[in-house]
C-alpha cells in the first residue's frame, strides 16, 4: 500500500506530557500538509511543507506545536505540555505541486488528553 | 467566519434515489473545490473536485456542479448505496494553498 501512512493511530496521555506524531507521506507527492479535526467539525489546516520548507503555519498552531520535515520525507508534529483542549483527530495529507490540489489524507492519529 | 459552509448536517436517502449534498462559500478567490468522504475512525478520502473554469465535473455515480455566480456548489449521487453512508466534506482552496473545510453533512441510505 504507498498511501499515506500515520503513526500512532491511538494516543492517551496525561496533561502536560510531551507528545509526537509520525506521517509519511506518498512518495512522490513534495507537499505535506498537517490539519486538526474535532468532533462536529471539518479538518481545519495547522501547517504544510513544499519539501523540508515549511510554508505556512494557522494561526491555531500555538507555541505548544512545532513540526518538522527533515529531508522532505516523512514529517512529525510535537505537542509539548499538552491540554485537554488538544484532544482531536490530527490528520496528515500529501499532494503534488501542482495548479489544482488534490490533497491525500492518512488515516489519522487520534489524541486523548486526560 | 466560515469561509466554506455545508448547512445540512445530515441527510437521508432511499437506496437507488438522486443524494444531493450542497456547500456554499463566501472566499470569491477560491479556484478549487472538492469533495471528501469520510468513514469513521478513517481518514478523508477523496472523492471528486472541480476546477473554477467548469461548471461540472462527472465521475461514474458522482456529478459535482459549480455555480460562481451563487457561490455554490454540489455533489449529487445517483444512485445512491448503502455504501455511501458517510460524512462528506466540502473543501476549496485558493491557488493551491491548503484546503478549506466545511463542517460536512452526514449521508444515510437506507436500504
Amino acid at each position: 500500500d504507498t498511501g499515506v501512512s500515520q503513526d500512532p493511530r491511538h494516543k492517551i496521555t496525561k496533561r502536560g506530557q510531551n507528545v509526537t506524531f509520525r506521517c509519511d507521506p506518498i512518495s512522490e507527492h513534495n507537499r505535506l500538509y498537517w490539519y486538526r479535526q474535532t468532533l462536529g467539525q471539518g479538518p481545519e489546516f495547522l501547517t504544510y511543507f513544499q519539501n523540508e520548507a515549511q510554508l505556512e503555519k494557522s494561526r491555531l498552531l500555538s507555541d505548544r506545536f512545532s513540526a518538522e520535515r527533515p529531508k522532505g520525507s516523512f514529517s512529525t508534529l510535537e505537542i509539548q505540555r499538552t491540554e485537554q483542549g488538544d484532544s482531536a483527530m490530527y490528520l496528515c495529507a500529501s499532494s503534488r505541486t501542482a495548479s489544482y490540489n488534490e490533497q491525500f489524507f492518512g488515516p489519522g492519529t487520534r489524541l486523548t488528553v486526560l | 467566519d466560515q469561509q466554506v459552509k455545508q448547512n445540512s448536517p445530515s441527510l437521508s436517502v432511499q437506496e437507488g434515489r438522486i443524494s444531493i449534498l450542497n456547500c456554499d462559500y463566501t472566499n470569491s478567490m477560491f479556484d478549487y473545490f472538492l469533495w471528501y468522504k469520510k468513514y469513521p475512525a478513517e481518514g478523508p478520502t477523496f472523492l471528486i473536485s472541480i476546477s473554477s473554469i467548469k461548471d461540472k465535473n462527472e465521475d461514474g455515480r458522482f456529478t459535482v456542479f459549480l455555480n460562481k455566480s451563487a457561490k455554490h456548489l454540489s455533489l449529487h449521487i445517483v444512485p445512491s448505496q448503502p455504501g455511501d453512508s458517510a460524512v462528506y466534506f466540502c473543501a476549496a482552496s485558493e491557488r493551491n494553498t491548503p484546503l478549506v473545510f466545511g463542517k460536512g453533512t452526514r449521508l444515510s441510505v437506507i436500504a
